[in-house]
């Protein structure tokens, strides 16, 4: 069965400082990965996927990751933070190529991102 | 823009009340999901539907029960509502294909009395 771990519940960073969040995920294949944010009293916001190809993929807003198959990792990063990402982040792991899973994605417990100006 | 709407944002239930969510879709998308969301847990998959009238139950699906008659349109049914159902509902749906996106709403927070 396929499982995801963001090992951090919450970090707190200051505005202009860079930041990374991480993710491990577990699964026999090569895997689909998001990452989702989510703002106070909203659903959640697609922020970049990976399928396949280039193992560095940029989202919106600034962000990016990076597949990192022998680590198992699909950590998230953004060079400066801006007070405006303060959120919940969190990563999905869904099955890769020749999987038959309707698109069921599992997340991770999610990190807590506070921004202090 | 995909908009996927789901019919309440605060709800306040007593324990034993029959519960409807109402979840709609306006991007023709085949694919729809229910999931909870606690703290601590992330998100879980309750139940989806690949099609009208077609459903599969997710990672925790007691308690609860789900319809699709339209495919704009999922409902999440708690057939009698228990306090560990107190939670923040979420609704997502997707065009079938592994690399399609979910998009998702803007939750129900649920809370049984």
């Amino acid at each position: 069965a396929q499982s995801v771990t963001q090992p951090d519940i919450h970090i707190t960073v200051s505005e202009g400082a860079s930041l990374e969040l991480r993710c491990n995920y577990s699964y026999g294949a090569t895997p689909y990965l998001f990452w989702y944010v989510q703002s106070p009293g909203q659903g959640l916001q697609l922020l970049l996927k990976y399928f396949s190809g280039d193992t560095l993929v940029q989202g919106i807003k600034g962000f990016e990751a990076e597949f990192k198959r022998s680590q198992s990792s699909f950590n998230l990063r953004k060079p400066s933070v801006h007070w405006s990402d303060a959120a919940e982040y969190f990563c999905a792991v869904g099955a890769g190529a020749g999987g038959t899973s309707y698109g069921k994605l599992t997340f991770g417990q999610g990190t807590i991102l506070t921004v202090h100006p | 823009d995909v908009k996927v709407t789901q019919s309440s944002r605060y709800l306040v239930k007593r324990t034993g009340e029959k519960v409807f969510l109402e979840c709609v879709q306006d991007m023709d998308h085949e694919n729809m999901f229910w999931y909870r969301q606690d703290p601590g847990l992330g998100l879980r998959l309750i139940y989806f539907s690949y099609d009208v009238k077609m459903k599969e139950k997710g990672d925790i699906p007691e308690g609860y029960s789900v319809s699709r008659e339209k495919k704009e349109r999922f409902s999440l049914i708690l057939e009698s509502a228990s306090t560990n159902q107190t939670s923040m509902y979420l609704c997502a749906s997707r065009m079938p294909g592994p690399q399609e996106t979910q998009y998702f709403g803007p939750g129900t927070r649920l809370l049984v009395l």
